[in-house]
């Protein structure tokens, strides 16, 4: 069974930087893109971009580019996703998710909450 | 990018009424088109893939039709369980843009 176990909340200062956690189990890890999703209190959800664990290689959403890093570890079938240069408008939970068929997202952590404060 | 535009924003329903859920995209997506369920305090859940597709696991009164630009997520016959917000998410091109959601509440 698919599993993803993201990291805690965290609190941090405007212009710090946080980095999330998101250990699988169930698959094989390096055989699925992990996306990354925010979403604000109150608010819906935003598809922040996606790591192919496999590769290494990324796709960000413009929005984010030039602040987030997406990497893995594949000796601990971990994803990380580290945002740079936080404002309050980015408290949020962040999630991650498996891509599944089709491009969706099959299957959610929990998510982490990150206060910018 | 394309853009998701999602109707009703909210609904208001009874248990056993037939719901249904709009999503338009703002240019052609074929049939890359998601359906999730959320439930407050909770991730997002995966209901249909590409348009038409029932996740597995998930209640058959859930149903999806459309492709092209304009979508639909049908719930034949309302739960309490049911009671949530919905979104759609196009997967045709990135970024993978969600819409605003419709929150279904209890009449």
């Amino acid at each position: 069974q698919v599993h993803l176990v993201q990291s805690g909340a965290e609190v941090r200062k405007p212009g710090a930087s946080v980095k999330v956690s998101c250990q699988a189990s169930g698959y094989i890890f390096t055989g699925y893109y992990i996306y990354w999703v925010r979403q604000a209190p109150g608010q819906g959800l935003e598809w922040m971009g996606w790591i192919n664990p496999n590769t290494g290689g990324t796709n960000y959403a413009q929005k984010f580019q030039d602040r987030v890093t997406m990497t893995t570890n594949t000796s601990i079938n971990t994803a990380y996703m580290e945002l740079n240069r936080l404002k309050s408008e980015d408290t949020a939970v962040f999630y991650c998710a498996t891509r599944g068929p089709y491009g969706s997202a099959a299957w959610w952590g929990r998510g982490t909450q990150v206060t910018v404060s | 990018d394309i853009q998701m535009t999602q109707s009703p924003p909210s609904l208001s329903a009874s248990v056993g009424d037939r719901v249904t859920i709009t999503c338009r995209a703002s240019q052609t997506i074929t049939s890359f088109l998601n359906w999730y369920q959320q439930k407050p305090g909770e991730a997002p859940k995966l209901l249909i893939y590409a348009a038409t597709i029932l996740q597995s696991g998930v209640p058959s009164r859930f149903s999806g039709r459309g492709s092209g630009t304009d979508f639909t997520l049908t719930i034949s016959s309302l739960q309490p369980e049911d009671f949530a917000t919905y979104y759609c998410q196009e997967s045709y091109s990135v970024p993978l843009t969600f819409g605003g959601g419709t929150k279904v509440e209890i009449k």
